[in-house]
């Protein structure tokens, strides 16, 4: 168990740009959440998923954003034509059946 | 509604200990969590509470749940500088797979 791992780390890109996060749960989790940190304050719900559905995505911040996870294993993150409010700490966590989501590192997204 | 405050701010010295306080407006809260993130890094699990338990105790670590006064609170005993961190407040609102709802976070100075 190598718990939640997430890619890139770190990702820098021109206002305009789509970009992408790869987030893997750890193995067994059939439960995926995306969150989103912005300086100075904690995270903020965005979407999750059991298996590969979609469960709840009405947080999503706009249409620009979309989640999917195709066979319910890895789920990817997708801004299209980013803003610089897009800059944030893009974070993912995992769980099964009981409460306690686990976190990955987070990928940080700077817009310029 | 869903609200989490913590006081932003907390500076102890090594080997005192902290006490780092929240406050939660839903009285629906079934667990209560505390996260530590430490710079550039994601969010470490470090204890959970059900909302029928009024203290946990975890080797350095006690919670405190006064659910009448809807106040949570995190001490660290011998307080070391690698606790030097972010420390969220988190609370689940539902069973099952509702997102967490996290406070701005208490960021905690330990001086050598």
């Amino acid at each position: 168990d190598t718990g939640v791992s997430q890619n890139p780390r770190h990702k820098i890109t021109k206002r305009g740009q789509n970009v992408t996060f790869r987030c893997d749960p750890i193995s067994e989790h059939n439960r995926l959440y995306w969150y989103r940190q912005t300086l100075g304050q904690g995270p903020e719900f965005l979407t999750y998923f059991q298996n590969e559905a979609q469960l709840e995505k009405s947080r999503l911040l706009s249409d620009r954003f979309s989640a999917e996870r195709p066979k319910g294993s890895f789920s990817t993150l997708e801004i299209q034509r980013t803003e610089q409010g897009d800059s944030a700490m893009y974070l993912c966590a995992s769980n099964t059946g009981d409460d306690t989501q686990y976190f990955g590192p987070g990928t940080r997204l700077t817009v310029l | 509604g869903e609200d989490v405050e913590q006081s932003l701010f907390l500076s102890v010295r090594e080997g005192d200990s902290s006490v780092i306080n929240c406050t939660y407006t839903d009285s629906s809260s079934t667990y209560l969590y505390w996260y530590k993130q430490e710079p550039g890094a994601g969010l470490q699990l470090l204890t959970y509470i059900f909302s029928n338990m009024d203290m946990k105790q975890d080797q350095r670590l006690t919670v405190l749940l006064n659910k009448k006064d809807k106040h949570l609170s995190l001490r660290i005993a011998d307080t070391q500088t690698g606790d030097s961190a972010i420390y969220f407040c988190a609370e689940k609102i539902l069973a099952g797979n509702t997102p967490l709802v996290f406070g701005k976070g208490t960021r905690l100075s330990v001086i050598a």
